[in-house]
């Protein structure tokens, strides 16, 4: 299964775009890239999914170069209420059940 | 409507007791999970079950027990516990265990679990 890596933590502001890279080095064909959101106290919550390119919903974006070895999630004008620990996750299409989290990236938001 | 609860969502108790932790969804999905979050954060998959048959078991002790009444319950008994069982659990769901866009986890809202 793929490793990632992500920064520990970041912070911003509200009303900025926040950007968050995962690097996963050894991602397979049949690897899909998946993020999800951990608020304090509450189990984690899918945000976006994605195999190439980018995939947008409204919530969040997702950009995947050519090469799949990396990816970027993008939080359009965040707001106290993102601040959470976000995961990103390299799921194999054939075996998802055994899905691994990392240590996550701590965004905190400030005024 | 809660898709995934648990209960209890505090479970304090004294080393060596054997304890239980319940885990619903209502979602209709056919694989469930029990994840074990430590106090580093570090969110460890310990068993996975697809229509009550156990489909991964982590090198978790033994005695964790997972069990699966029917595919919309799976319950989790611990014997003996110990100083380093103290963790958030977490129950989650997928509507399949085969990967891909469908393959969503929904989590429950954890136990927090304290051994004295």
């Amino acid at each position: 299964l793929a490793k990632t890596t992500q920064p520990i933590s970041m912070d911003s502001y509200e009303g900025q775009e926040v950007n968050i890279t995962c690097s996963h080095n050894n991602i397979a064909t049949n690897d899909y890239i998946t993020w999800y959101q951990q608020f304090p106290s509450q189990g984690p919550r899918f945000i976006i999914q994605g195999y190439k390119t980018k995939v947008t919903n409204e919530v969040a974006s997702l950009f995947i170069p050519a090469d799949r070895k990396s990816s970027t999630l993008s939080l359009p004008r965040v707001s106290l209420s993102d601040t959470a620990v976000y995961y990103c996750l390299v799921v194999s299409y054939s075996s998802a059940s055994k899905i691994i989290f990392g240590s996550g990236t701590r965004l905190s938001i400030r005024p | 409507d809660t898709a995934v609860s648990q209960t209890p969502k505090y479970l304090v108790t004294q080393m060596g007791n054997d304890k239980s932790i319940k885990c619903e969804q209502n979602l209709g999905h056919d694989t469930m999970y029990w994840y074990k979050q430590d106090s580093k954060k570090f969110l460890k998959i310990m068993f996975s079950y697809n229509n009550k048959e156990l489909i991964i078991n982590e090198t978790v002790p033994n005695r964790f027990s997972p069990k699966s009444p029917d595919k919309a319950h799976l319950n989790l008994h611990i014997n003996s516990l110990e100083l380093g069982d103290s963790a958030v659990y977490f129950c989650a769901s997928s509507q399949t265990w085969e990967g891909g866009p469908t393959d969503t986890q929904y989590f429950g809202p954890g136990t927090r679990l304290t051994v004295l």
